[in-house]
């Protein structure tokens, strides 16, 4: 079964810029998370959409960050303006329904803001 | 917040002897996760163990959970340098009991010599 894809793999962009993040989650899969890695530490979450709903963002910085789940498919992660403490490795996740469900993870996007 | 704190923070050992690693977590928790994170294949879901279990095997993997002290142990057996890795530990709340949302640890970089 194919895995949890992102794009871009890598991003470089200045401070104040925008940026944008995709991720297309396991087929069937209703649960979505969007994490922060900063370097050095464990993923923290930002946003969990369950379909197209959003279940928790209480940790999203929501002045400059934003994210959608259109169809409840493919989402994406928006950061604008960016600053360098926005520096981090960006995964996104799925899982089936149930809390007992393992999430499985892609590959990641590093962002760098210089 | 991180609720998971993982210990030590790094394990260097030779292959062929056994890795032990630490979560102790602040919280009491609906069931705790381990988490295997590398360059080569991101991070993957290694196993779960639900609040009322004591100790769970997968393959080379033994992990245990003491409720009452809030901690979990993950014991790597016979390590490969394959394993070398960063190993998390993450928790899920009973506040989070219908989203199953993850909080991670800030990990454990295990690194397994030739």
């Amino acid at each position: 079964e194919a895995g949890v894809a992102q794009s871009p793999r890598y991003k470089i962009i200045e401070k104040r810029q925008s940026v944008a993040f995709w991720c297309n989650p396991i087929s069937g899969h209703a649960t979505l998370y969007w994490y922060q890695q900063i370097l050095g530490q464990g993923p923290k979450l930002l946003i969990q959409f369950q379909n197209n709903g959003v279940v928790d963002d209480s940790q999203l910085p929501k002045d400059r960050f934003s994210a959608e789940r259109l169809k409840g498919v493919d989402s994406t992660l928006k950061i604008q303006p960016a600053k360098l403490e926005d520096s981090a490795v960006y995964l996104c996740a799925s899982s089936s329904e149930g809390i007992y469900n393992e999430q499985f993870f892609g590959p990641g996007t590093r962002l760098t803001v210089l | 917040s991180q609720q998971g704190e993982e210990d030590p923070q790094a394990l260097s050992i030779q292959e062929g002897e056994n890795a032990t690693m630490n979560c102790s977590y602040k919280t009491s928790i609906n069931n705790l996760q381990w988490y295997r994170q590398n360059s080569g294949r991101g991070l993957v879901h290694l196993i779960l163990i639900r609040s009322n279990e004591r100790e769970k095997h997968s393959g080379r993997l033994r992990v245990t959970l003491d409720t009452s002290k809030k901690s979990s142990s993950l014991l790597i057996t016979a390590s490969r340098a394959a394993d070398t890795a960063s190993y998390f530990c993450a928790t899920v709340p009973p506040s989070s009991s219908n989203t199953g949302k993850l909080i991670f640890g800030q990990g454990t970089t295990l690194q397994v010599k030739p």
